[in-house]
């Protein structure tokens, strides 16, 4: 069975602090995605990598950054949170079919 | 640049009746499309993509290159069948994805 496992389901920061978000895939996929996931607005592309140490803007980055130091991680990071980052942070995986999703991250910035 | 448009956000049914959700696209090559659906409580799945042509859960949908759209349909929709649903676009060899705003559908008893 397929997995992508994201580490925190619920986080809830503060303004200012830098967050990690972790991501894990065991399908040996090259490649990875963030996405936010925001009431009408859908599903929006963060960053996304096509193979380690890779890594292109999606069509959202600005506020974010990201890393991809082994081909099974892709985590996703905050440098310094805001409040219009509460979201759900969404982490995918995709090989030559489908695109598999993790549960997802809920993040609150207070 | 490619993008999604579902026009509706809410779409509210009987069980029993038919249900459609719109979905239109703009890309300027060859796209592949996709459905997602995401059940309460659980992970954003695969419902079907157009180039398998498959019903899945009595669910189907068909490529419209002359209309741009890629129209979700099921004849008799069914309570289980309540939930967000987001169409997808990929250019063809491109594996980033691009959805929709999505539309959540209740099927009312």
């Amino acid at each position: 069975d397929v997995k992508v496992t994201q580490s925190s389901r619920y986080l809830v920061k503060r303004t200012g602090e830098k967050v990690f978000l972790e991501c894990v895939q065991d399908m040996d996929h090259e490649n990875m995605f963030w996405y936010r996931q925001d009431p009408g607005l859908g599903l929006r592309l963060i960053y996304f990598s096509y193979d380690v140490k890779m890594k292109e803007k999606g069509d959202i980055p600005e506020g974010y950054s990201v890393s991809r130091e082994k081909k099974e991680r892709f985590s996703l990071i905050l440098e310094s949170a805001s409040t219009n980052q509460t979201s759900m942070y969404l982490c995918a995986s995709r090989g030559p079919g489908e695109l598999f999703f993790g549960e997802g991250s809920r993040l609150t910035v207070l | 640049a490619q993008r999604v448009t579902q026009p509706e956000k809410l779409l509210s049914v009987f069980k029993g009746a038919p249900v459609e959700l719109k979905c239109n696209y703009s890309y300027s090559g060859s796209p592949e499309l996709f459905w997602y659906v995401q059940y309460s409580r659980q992970r954003l799945q695969l419902l079907l993509r157009h180039i398998s042509r498959e019903s899945i859960k009595g669910f189907t949908a068909d490529l419209n290159k002359g209309e741009t759209s890629f129209h979700l349909k099921k004849p008799f929709a069914q309570e289980e069948d309540s939930a967000m649903y987001y169409c997808a676009l990929s250019g063809w060899g491109d594996y980033k994805l691009s959805f929709g705003a999505g539309t959540t559908v209740t099927v009312r008893a």
